[in-house]
């Protein structure tokens, strides 16, 4: 079965300091995968996408994510945090048929 | 380029009623999703509108049902609310069914 896991349900971290979220999926082909952030009560905004192609990829705000097939994950980073960057943050997969799998998400503090 | 938009923002209603929710896709988009984001969890897939048919569903029963416009608008209908249908109801646009989906705002329904 499709599933995504986000191991670390809330993380601080305080502003300038590197920052790494886990995920990792089950799927049985080449996965499309996604980071999307959710501000309090606000919708979800697609930070970044990987399709095929280079492992590395560049997203909005400063954000990267890197595929590791060998290890069936899709960490997000970003090298200095923002106080700005305190939200949620959901790892998804997207099906074949057209549907995102999420994680349970990720809480990010930041302290100043 | 117009966004994904919902209506209403907040809703409340009594369990055993009857609501309806409302979204208008993005510019040019064709497809549209609807997930259901309780708290603390990720959103889950509720089910797919592509040319006014229903193109997949999720675990969701019967009396989630849904209905999409020759506009590509799209309306979500619950029946005999239950306290647990209390959370965020979130759209999505997409173009043909693709998996790379935009979220809109949400709607929050509470049940009491």
């Amino acid at each position: 079965a499709q599933s995504v896991t986000q191991p670390d349900i809330h993380i601080t971290v305080s502003e300038g300091a590197s920052l790494e979220l886990r995920c990792n999926y089950s799927y049985g082909a080449t996965p499309y995968l996604f980071w999307y952030v959710q501000s309090p009560g606000q919708g979800l905004q697609l930070l970044l996408k990987y399709f095929s192609g280079d492992t590395l990829v560049q997203g909005i705000k400063g954000f990267e994510a890197e595929f590791k097939r060998s290890q069936s994950s899709f960490n997000l980073r970003k090298p200095s945090v923002h106080w700005s960057d305190a939200a949620e943050y959901f790892c998804a997969v997207g099906s074949n048929t057209g549907k995102l799998i999420f994680g349970q998400g990720t809480t990010l503090q930041v302290k100043p | 380029e117009t966004g994904v938009t919902q209506s209403p923002t907040h809703l409340i209603k009594t369990r055993g009623q009857q609501v309806t929710l409302r979204c208008s896709s993005q510019s040019g988009h064709n497809t549209v999703s609807w997930y259901q984001q309780a708290l603390g969890q990720g959103p889950q897939f509720i089910f797919q509108y592509y040319r006014e048919e229903e193109n997949g569903r999720g675990n969701f029963p019967p009396r989630f049902s849904g209905l999409q416009f020759p506009n590509y608008s799209s309306e979500l209908n619950v029946n005999a609310l239950e306290l647990d249908d209390s959370a965020l109801y979130l759209c999505a646009s997409s173009l043909d069914r693709e998996v790379e989906q935009y979220f809109g705002p949400g709607t929050r329904l509470t049940v009491t």
